[in-house]
Formats: C-alpha cells, structure tokens, sequence
C-alpha cells in the first residue's frame, strides 16, 4: 500500500503532550519526516530520519517509529504549535514519496 | 540561507497548460533534488513527482504520468514544473521543495497559485 494515514484532529491543553501518529505498510522499510503547516504559510521540516531536528526547531518536538507507525510527539504543547501535520515516507517500492493525510493539532 | 522562490499566480482555462518556476539559491543547486507538491483549497499536500538537478532523472506520481514534465536548468540554478491539459481539480497551490537523500524534503518555496477556471 502507498497511504499513510494519520487521524483527522487531536487537541492538547497547553503544556501537555501529545502524539500524532502515522500508519503506513511502507513504513516499516522507510523513515517519516514531519512537517507543520500553519494557514496561508508553506509546510516547515520539524522532524527527519530517526529522530533528528533541523536547525531552529525547538527540542519539545520529537519523532519515534515502531512496525508501520511513526509518531511524532510534542512535550509541553505551546500556543504557537496549532497547525496542521504531514508525515511523509515513500512507497513500497521506494520510488514515490507520499504524504499522509495530515492532522489538525489544537491547543487548549 | 537555502531560498527557493516561485513564479506568480496563474489563471487559465480548461485543457490549458501551466509552467511554474523555482529559482534555487544558497546551496549547490546540482547536489540536490527537487520534489513539486501541491495543495487544493483545503485539502492535504499531494507529491507530484521529483528531478534530479544532478542528471535531470525524474520519477512522477502515477496519476499524473503523462500530463506533468519537470526540468531544470543548471545555469540559473532553476527547476520548471509544466502540467498540461487541466482541469479545475488541478487547481491548487503548487509547492517546489529541495530534496535531499538523507534528510528528504526540507526547504519549500513559497507556493504558486494556480487556478483553473473558464
């Protein structure tokens, strides 16, 4: 299968944590990176490979993965990372990349 | 500082053709790929396909073989994405974004309108 499917919406009280998930049979083989979207802006790399942060992005962020999931996880929620998530991998075969369906993170 | 900056907005018609463009800077344009996603109003992001600025190799999504052609052009450091014959639900932002092997995509340009209307 080429999808990765991630829930809709989640929401988090600020300061607490939350785990966005991603699923995916390709996942298994391949790494996700993660990026946050905010309205109106172009998409930002957060988290890439194993768990590795570009430069700039803050350490509550981090990525993790286990059998066809990977997960991206923010410690301490602040105001400011309300957006939508993509996680992105490639297919089965390697060859494409694909994206996942996106999550709308809220915080309360 | 790694920029990749787009072409403006386009508007054109049905079974018309649009060329969108991405001029690299900050970094060895040919060291990296370039992958073209795109985002209809209020949906998700759609990977299209990537170039190689290297060699030019390309690799496109199965939907739109036949219809999208990307290329570069090294001297200006440049990449080009056409998609021919549209049709409104191509109407979208479309995004350049720098790929790399290690770290994937990582810099995005800014977005290119693009809408399809008669």
């Amino acid at each position: 299968s080429s999808e990765l499917t991630q829930d809709p919406a989640v929401s988090v009280a600020l300061g607490q944590t939350v785990r966005i998930t991603c699923q995916g049979d390709s996942l298994r083989s391949y790494y996700a990176s993660w990026y946050q979207q905010k309205p109106g802006q172009a998409p930002v790399l957060v988290i890439y490979g194993k768990n590795n942060r570009p430069s700039g992005i803050p350490d509550r962020f981090s990525g993790s993965s286990s059998g066809n999931t990977a997960s991206l996880t923010i410690t301490g929620a602040q105001a400011e990372d309300e957006a939508d998530y993509y996680c992105n991998s490639r297919d089965s075969s390697g060859n494409h990349r694909v994206f996942g369906t996106g999550t709308k993170v809220t915080v309360l | 500082q790694v920029q990749l900056v787009q072409s403006g907005a386009e508007v054109k018609k049905p079974g018309a053709s649009v060329k969108v463009s991405c001029k690299a800077s900050g970094y060895t344009f040919t060291s990296y790929g370039i992958s073209w996603v795109r985002q209809a109003p209020g949906q998700g992001l759609e990977w299209m396909g990537w170039i190689s600025a290297y060699n030019g190799n390309t690799n496109y999504a199965q939907k739109l073989q036949g219809r999208v052609t990307m290329t570069t052009d090294t001297s200006t450091s440049t990449a080009y994405m056409e998609l021919r014959s549209l049709r409104s639900d191509d109407t979208a932002v479309y995004y350049c974004a720098r790929d790399a092997t290690v770290t994937g995509i990582d810099y995005w340009g800014q977005g290119t309108l693009v809408t399809v209307s008669s």
